[in-house]
This record gives C-alpha cells, structure tokens and sequence, in this order.
C-alpha cells in the first residue's frame, strides 16, 4: 500500500469516550503533522513531527494527544471531547523540505455527540 | 502569522468556462503550493512555484506566482465538471524553518455540466 492512510475514515463518539486516529504513511518521508479542517476555516495545523521528534504543538487543547512511535505511524489520542472538535481530522507526510509538497491522507471525519 | 487570502470563497460556472482564483498575502513566501480536495478526500497537491514571476502549465490549468512573491493565481481554461472541488492555496514561509505551511481558506468551485 502506497501513500497515507488513515483510520477509521469516520468516527462518532460521546464526550466521555477515549478514541485514537491511526496514520501510517509508506512514502519513506520524515515528517508528519495532524491537521484540524472545519467548515469555512483555513487547515489549522495541529502538531508536527519531524524525525519522531514533536517539534511544534500549536496550542492544541490537552484532550489531543499525539503519539509518533516510529517515522511511519502516527497516533491522535483523543479524551473527553467537545462537540465544537467535530471537524475533518488530516494527516500529512513530507519530506522535510516545504517545496516538495505534502501528502495527505483521506482524513477522519469525527463527530462528537 | 503569515496569511494567506484566497478570493472568490464560492465560484459557480457552467462547463465551457474560464476562470480565475486568487491568492494574496502581505508576507513574502519562498514557495506557493495549490492543492485541489475533493469531497471525503484530503488535498491534493498540483503544482509548487518557486521563482518570482513563475509561470507553470498543467494541461488546463495555468498557475503564476507574483513577481513580489506574495500572490499568486490559478487560471483554468474551459473548466469541466471534473475540476470541481476545493482549491488550496499554501504558502512556505522565508522566516520559517521546517516543513510547516501556511493554508489559505480555499476556493470551492463548482462546475455545472
């Protein structure tokens, strides 16, 4: 399988649940990043990895929990939502340098009940 | 923070048609990305443009960077309805390190058969 992939492609959980999104790129790229994309508003960057390594946390609220456990993967934990996080969750790998573009991955819907 | 203003939000048009976006921005990019999203998918990169002035040709689409380096447009010549979706501009920044972009709104156009 080539490309990012992300799991489940929809999610729909109460308040109270735990949940985790699953990225997993085979690209051979070194750095990941989570993206929040809601209606009528620009992708807002989340966190970055670059070489396992959170090199940015944009002030993202503690129910997101990120998790990097090698170059290929990448985890956002999630607890205790809010309805207001409902939006497109996206995921994206590049390789290192801004020029080359990122891929993205099909996104998760999630839906907070 | 470095923003990026995409223009017209919406866009309509019947096949057949030609139409211009806009990207505009106070800041200087070393790079400008375009990016189409499809519904239920994630975006899809098009093109980057690197050089002041830059002219680059994807079969229909025309896209140019500024000469400043701060706007950038994409030109699409006969649009058909496959060329529906949402349109991403992404700027990387002079100042930044890394691979981290800067998004703008999007366009959504849509092209009636």
């Amino acid at each position: 399988e080539t490309g990012v992939t992300q799991t489940p492609r929809h999610l729909v959980m109460g308040m109270t649940n735990k949940k985790s999104l699953k990225c997993e790129q085979h690209l051979g790229h070194n750095a990941m990043y989570w993206y929040k994309q809601s209606a009528k508003k620009p992708l807002e960057l989340m966190f970055v990895y670059s070489l396992e390594e959170r090199v940015e946390n944009n002030s993202v609220p503690s129910r997101f929990s990120p998790e990097c456990p090698n170059s290929s993967h990448l985890f956002l934990h999630l607890h205790t939502l809010q309805p207001e996080d409902s939006a497109l969750y996206l995921c994206a790998s590049s390789q290192g340098q801004q020029l080359y573009g990122y891929t993205f991955g099909s996104g998760t819907r999630l839906t907070v009940v | 923070t470095q923003l990026l203003e995409q223009s017209p939000q919406f866009l309509s048009i019947q096949e057949g048609e030609n139409l211009t976006v806009y990207c505009n921005s106070s800041s200087v990019f070393s790079s400008l990305q375009w990016y189409r999203q499809e519904p239920g998918e994630g975006p899809v990169l098009l093109v980057t443009v690197v050089t002041g002035g830059e002219v680059k040709k994807l079969k229909r689409l025309t896209f140019q960077f500024g000469d400043a380096r701060k706007d950038s447009s994409l030109h699409i010549t006969a649009a058909q309805p496959g060329d529906t979706g949402l349109y991403l501009c992404a700027g990387a920044g002079r100042e930044t390190s890394g691979s981290r972009l800067t998004f703008g709104e999007g366009t959504q156009l849509t092209v009636n058969p």
